[in-house]
């Protein structure tokens, strides 16, 4: 089975910390994503890497930054943490188009 | 207006209910149809795929595509205490290295 492998399933943060979610898949997949999820809002994109050292922007990057050093791992990077990035945050990763993600457990971040 | 829009309930059903799920999208070009469940403080699973219009059938589980009325729709029959969970529907136009528009989800209770 592939797997997603999110590094923290919690984690607690002070305002202005820099943070850093790592995920690591394990079947060779090109393309990478990272979501946040909250309540009444549903998963919604943060960035994207379509192959190593590539990023694209998605609907939400402010505050946010990426890297994809090697193609199995997508770390998300919070600059500056801030008391509206508490969330969970998704990773996942699919092989190209036409096909589904497989979703890490998810780590749920909480700033404080 | 959101590209997908998903009724978020929550929705609650009798053990040995038909469920059904649905979302309607605007965008003429997504393919791709996907429903997803995820348990509580889980990450969401690949649950049912289909490629253009049509049906599949898996099990107790059904999704249908209908592309001429832009609506996708999931029915879970005889359903089980164990498929509370929230349903989210996602869809793709097979661009973009396969990134997936998700609905909101939908949060379904089974009672017994």
């Amino acid at each position: 089975d592939v797997k997603v492998t999110q590094s923290s399933r919690y984690l607690v943060k002070r305002t202005g910390e820099k943070v850093f979610l790592e995920c690591v898949q394990d079947m060779d997949h090109e393309n990478m994503f990272w979501y946040r999820q909250d309540p009444g809002l549903g998963l919604r994109l943060i960035y994207f890497s379509y192959d190593v050292k590539m990023k694209e922007k998605g609907d939400i990057p402010e505050g946010y930054s990426v890297s994809r050093e090697k193609k199995e791992r997508f770390s998300l990077i919070l600059e500056s943490a801030s008391t509206n990035q508490t969330s969970m945050y998704l990773c996942a990763s699919t092989p190209g188009q036409g096909y589904g993600y497989t979703f890490g457990s998810g780590t749920r971040l909480t700033v404080v | 207006q959101k590209e997908v829009e998903q009724d978020p309930g929550p929705l609650s059903v009798p053990e040995g209910a038909i469920v059904s799920l649905n979302c309607t999208y605007s965008n003429s070009a997504f393919q791709y149809f996907m429903w997803y469940r995820q348990y509580s403080r889980k990450g969401p699973e690949l649950l049912m795929y289909t490629y253009s219009s049509g049906n599949k059938e898996d099990g107790r589980f059904t999704a249908q595509v209908d592309k001429s009325s832009k609506y996708i729709s999931l029915f879970i029959r005889d359903s089980q205490p164990s498929d509370s969970a929230t349903y989210l529907c996602a869809m793709s136009a097979g661009n973009q290295g396969g990134k997936l528009i998700f609905g909101q989800g939908t949060e379904l209770s089974v009672k017994p």
